[in-house]
């Protein structure tokens, strides 16, 4: 079965200062990734996604993430986070149709941005 | 296009009450999900559907029953609500890609449910 760890449940970053966020999975076959962005209050925005291709992803809002087979890897990054950034950020691994379109979620990054 | 849109907002309830939360999408898409999210834990899958007419139990399906009747409508009903169901409540939807399954999958804005 799949899953996803995000091991830092908080961040705290200044203002324009490069920011990336880590997320490593399990999953036997190659996995669709997902960065999820959460403002307080909201559902959940789809940032970016990985299925297959250019291991180098771009997203919505100058993020981008890099899929690394070897080390079960999907981080996020961003060069210059801007205040409007600070949310809560979700790692997901979906394993596509064979598996009903499941889609398990890490425990969140929450961002805060330093002024 | 509304996307996908949930009722009510927020609700108070007291332990054995019972009560139905709404999901429409209007993006034709086949597959429909509920989760709830807790503190500390992201997002729980409890049920979801592949299809009209059909069901399947999620990560944590018991207390929760489902029923997808329309294909835009996903309902889920709370027929004896208990403290543990405290949550926020998020409806999803996503449509089937040839390529990949699954597309990504769109979010409601959340039910956010506490029981008393």
């Amino acid at each position: 079965a799949q899953s996803v760890t995000q091991p830092d449940i908080h961040i705290t970053v200044s203002e324009g200062a490069s920011l990336e966020l880590r997320c490593n999975y399990s999953y036997g076959a190659t996995p669709y990734l997902f960065w999820y962005v959460q403002s307080p209050g909201q559902g959940l925005q789809l940032l970016l996604k990985y299925f297959s291709g250019d291991t180098l992803v771009q997203g919505i809002k100058g993020f981008e993430a890099e899929f690394k087979r070897s080390q079960s890897s999907f981080n996020l990054r961003k060069p210059s986070v801007h205040w409007s950034d600070a949310a809560e950020y979700f790692c997901a691994v979906g394993a596509g149709y064979s598996s009903a379109s499941k889609i398990i979620f890490g425990s969140g990054t929450r961002l805060s941005i330093r002024p | 296009n509304a996307g996908v849109t949930q009722t009510p907002k927020f609700r108070v309830l007291k332990t054995g009450q019972s009560m139905t939360l709404l999901c429409a999408q209007d993006m034709n898409h086949e597959y429909m999900y509920w989760y709830r999210q807790d503190p500390g834990m992201g997002l729980r899958l409890i049920h979801y559907s592949v299809g009209e007419g059909t069901t399947a139990k999620g990560e944590v399906p018991d207390g929760y029953n489902v029923s997808r009747l329309k294909k835009q409508n996903f309902l889920l009903g709370l027929e004896s609500a208990a403290p543990s169901q405290t949550s926020v409540y998020f409806c999803a939807s996503s449509h089937w890609d040839r390529a990949g399954g699954s597309s990504e999958q769109y979010f409601g804005p959340g039910t956010r449910l506490t029981v008393t």
